[in-house]
């Protein structure tokens, strides 16, 4: 059973590009959250979604950030004329159930913004 | 306002000694608290958890003990080897909500 698949791995995008992250959830998950990650901190909550829904948003920029989650297919978390300060950590994680304790994070996708 | 942060930024510990790792929270509403090990260019894998009704759980190696009193959190992990290396996060979570917040992250290193 592969784990949560995060490509690219590495991305590196020039400041007003557009830069999209894909998220493979475990087999047999249908709770997907990304979380973004700066440097020496902790993780930040930005999106939950479940198929075709998104659940809770709140944590997510309004302006030109933008996230999936189709019936077929990854998760895709969109980021439209990207700046530096864009750079970070991206991190998906994927859960069977809602409000389930155990979710299980993928290798993340290191965007950097030049 | 809501906050999980740590103590101790870095702890270096001795090969074979038991390292402790400490949390302070602040939101009494939360249900679960969870330990996660991030080594260095992946992403955070699940320690351990522990509900807000009780005081100690044990795992293997690991032992997280809950503080309500003092809002206070802690993970124990016995025999430290060089691959516990790593950085630590609690976090929490609401039973009724499902996003995580983390802390800022503790650095384990291992000394041989």
């Amino acid at each position: 059973n592969a784990g949560v698949m995060q490509n690219p791995r590495h991305l590196v995008r020039r400041r007003g590009q557009e830069a999209r992250l894909r998220c493979s959830p475990m087999k047999g998950h249908s709770h997907v959250y990304w979380y973004r990650q700066l440097p020496e901190e902790g993780l930040k909550f930005m999106v939950y979604l479940q198929k075709e829904n998104i659940i809770d948003e709140s944590g997510m920029p309004k302006e030109r950030f933008s996230a999936e989650f189709p019936k077929e297919g990854p998760s895709i978390l969109r980021i439209q004329q990207v700046v530096r300060g864009d750079s970070a950590a991206y991190f998906c994680a994927s859960s069977r159930n809602k409000g389930g304790t155990e979710a299980f994070f993928g290798q993340g996708t290191r965007l950097t913004v030049v | 306002g809501e906050s999980v942060g740590l103590h101790l930024p870095t702890l270096s510990v001795q090969e074979g000694d038991n390292s402790i790792i400490n949390c302070a929270y602040s939101n009494s509403a939360s249900d679960y608290f969870i330990w996660y090990k991030q080594e260095s260019g992946k992403g955070p894998q699940f320690i351990i958890d522990i509900r807000s009704n009780m005081d100690k759980r044990q795992g293997q190696r690991v032992t997280v003990l809950l503080n309500k009193t003092v809002k206070h959190l802690s993970l124990q992990i016995a025999a430290t080897q060089p691959g516990d290396s790593a950085v630590y996060f609690c976090a929490e979570k609401k039973s009724s909500g499902d996003k995580l917040t983390f802390g800022t992250g503790t650095r384990l290193a291992v000394r041989p």
